[in-house]
C-alpha cells in the first residue's frame, strides 16, 4: 500500500455539512490524487495534485474542492455534502510525472461516506 | 469518449481452475495497459502495466497479453485460488497533453468457491 493511509476509514454526515477527508503518504510521492468509486461506474478522478500547493480539476470535481500545503498529506473537502457524494473515496498517489510513463499508481485503503 | 468496456461483468469459477478476463478499449493515443486486483473493501493493487510494444506480461499466476492492433486485452489466471476472489479492474493510460489520463474499466467481479 506503499505507505497511504486515509481517514477517517467511515463516516456518516448529514447533507449540507462541510467534510474534509484526510490522505497520508510516507513515500514523498510527487503525484496525489483522489477517486471515488460507485456500483455501476469505474474509479472517477475528482482532483488531483503535482506538487505542493499544485492541484487541477478531474472529471467529477463539482462540489469538491482540494488542498496540498505539505507532501504527504492531500485533503479533500465536499463543501456542502449531499445524499449523491455517498461513495466509497480513494486517495492514490505515483512517484514520477504523468504523461505517457509505466508508472505504478498506489491505492490507499479508501473512505466510506455516507451523506444521509 | 474514451471507453474501456471489461467482460464478463461477473464470473464464478471452482478453486483450482483457470479464468480469463477481457479488456476492450477504444482510447487513443494509448500509452499503456494496466490490470489491478481490489479485493472487498480494500483499494486496487496493481497486478501487470504493459506499454504498446509489450504483448504478454506475467505476475505469478497472472498472466496480461495486449493485442494494440486491436485493442483488446486479457487477463488469464491460472491455478485459481479462493484469495483470487476479487474485483479485477482494466485501466488505459492515453498520452494527454491537458494532463490526467487513465481511463478505469468497471471491472469483473471474479469468485473462486472451493
Amino acid at each position: 500500500d506503499a505507505g497511504i493511509t486515509q481517514s477517517p476509514r467511515h463516516k456518516v454526515t448529514e447533507t449540507g455539512t462541510p467534510v474534509t477527508l484526510r490522505c497520508h503518504q510516507t513515500e514523498n510521492h510527487r503525484y496525489m490524487y483522489w477517486y471515488r468509486q460507485d456500483p455501476g461506474h469505474g474509479l472517477r478522478l475528482i482532483h488531483y495534485s503535482y506538487g505542493v500547493k499544485d492541484t487541477d480539476k478531474g472529471e467529477v470535481s463539482d462540489g469538491y474542492s482540494v488542498s496540498r500545503s505539505k507532501t504527504e498529506d492531500f485533503l479533500l473537502t465536499l463543501e456542502s455534502a449531499t445524499s449523491s457524494q455517498t461513495s466509497v473515496y480513494f486517495c492514490a498517489t505515483t512517484r514520477t510525472e504523468i504523461l505517457g510513463a509505466s508508472y505504478e499508481q498506489y491505492f490507499g485503503p479508501g473512505t466510506r461516506l455516507t451523506v444521509t | 469518449k474514451n471507453q474501456v468496456e471489461q467482460s464478463p461483468q461477473s464470473l464464478i469459477i471452482l478453486e483450482g481452475k483457470n479464468c480469463t478476463l477481457q479488456c476492450n478499449y477504444t482510447v487513443s493515443p494509448f500509452s499503456n495497459l494496466r490490470w489491478y486486483k481490489q479485493d472487498t473493501g480494500r483499494g486496487p493493487v496493481s497486478l501487470t502495466i504493459m506499454t504498446f510494444s509489450e504483448n504478454t506480461k506475467s505476475n505469478g499466476r497472472y498472466t496480461a497479453t495486449l493485442d494494440a492492433d486491436t485493442k483488446q486485452s486479457s487477463l488469464h489466471i491460472t491455478a485459481s485460488q479462493l484469495s483470487d476472489s476479487a474485483s479485477y479492474i482494466c485501466v488505459v493510460s492515453v498520452n494527454s497533453n491537458s494532463g490526467y489520463a487513465l481511463n478505469f474499466g468497471k471491472g469483473t467481479s471474479l469468485l473462486v468457491t472451493p
